[in-house]
């Protein structure tokens, strides 16, 4: 089973930062990998698919990097709204999700 | 609109067994994987079984296998979750989600909004 381990768990932020999460696979999962933001009492919304391609209705601000088993979520400039918490997601080899990181305010 | 609605969810004692459901629409159903994925209160999210648009290809997380059985009727555009032997560390929001693709292959586009099933004595 891949190992998908996000950092940091949690992010003190300010309006109008620029945001970095990152993702660590335990192993190559070329490319095949997306981001999700989940808000509290509603289910995950995708972001980014193939480590760099936005969703349907995805703002710019937001776009993921990466390459074998290391990628990235960049948020430009932080919305109030992009307060949530952020999982990526491997499907090189079957599926499994990281554990997360909280995006909050600081 | 692409909607998914999972049902079934409920209270049951551990050691039984309980089927989800999840009914979609708005989009061809046949033409696309699913998945299960729940979260247990307060946790990350945590991938359950998918199984491909023709359910030749099916898939369960390594804790899972042997007890949870993934199935679809791509006549009544539903899937399925059978569990049996539930733990109490079944308890979760279970969801059903979309993939992008027919096969296992590419994240997932739409998710429904879930079914909580809470295994306690």
């Amino acid at each position: 089973e891949i190992v998908m381990t996000q950092s940091p768990a949690t992010l003190s932020v300010s309006p109008g930062d620029r945001v970095t999460l990152s993702c660590r696979a335990s192993q190559s999962v070329t490319n095949n990998i997306a981001w999700y933001q989940q808000k509290p009492g509603q289910p995950p919304r995708l972001l980014i698919s193939g480590a760099s391609a936005r969703a349907t209705g995805i703002p710019a601000r937001f776009s993921g990097s990466g390459s074998g088993a290391e990628y990235t979520l960049t948020i430009s400039s932080l919305q109030s709204e992009d307060f949530a918490v952020y999982y990526c997601q491997q499907y090189s080899d079957w599926v499994t999700f990281g554990g997360g990181t909280k995006v909050d305010i600081k | 609109e692409v909607q998914l609605v999972e049902s079934g969810g409920g209270l049951v004692e551990p050691g039984k067994s309980l089927r989800l459901s999840c009914t979609t629409s708005g989009f061809t159903f046949d033409d696309y994987a699913v998945h299960w994925v729940r979260q247990a209160p307060g946790k990350g999210l945590e991938w359950v079984s998918g199984i491909s648009w023709n359910s030749a290809v099916v898939g369960y997380a390594d804790s899972l296998r042997g007890r949870f059985t993934i199935s679809r009727d791509n006549a009544k555009n539903s899937l399925y979750l059978q569990m049996n032997s539930l733990r109490p560390e079944d308890t979760a929001l279970y969801y059903c989600a979309r993939d992008r693709y027919a096969s296992l292959s590419g994240g997932n586009d739409y998710w429904g909004q879930g079914t909580l099933v809470t295994v306690s004595s």
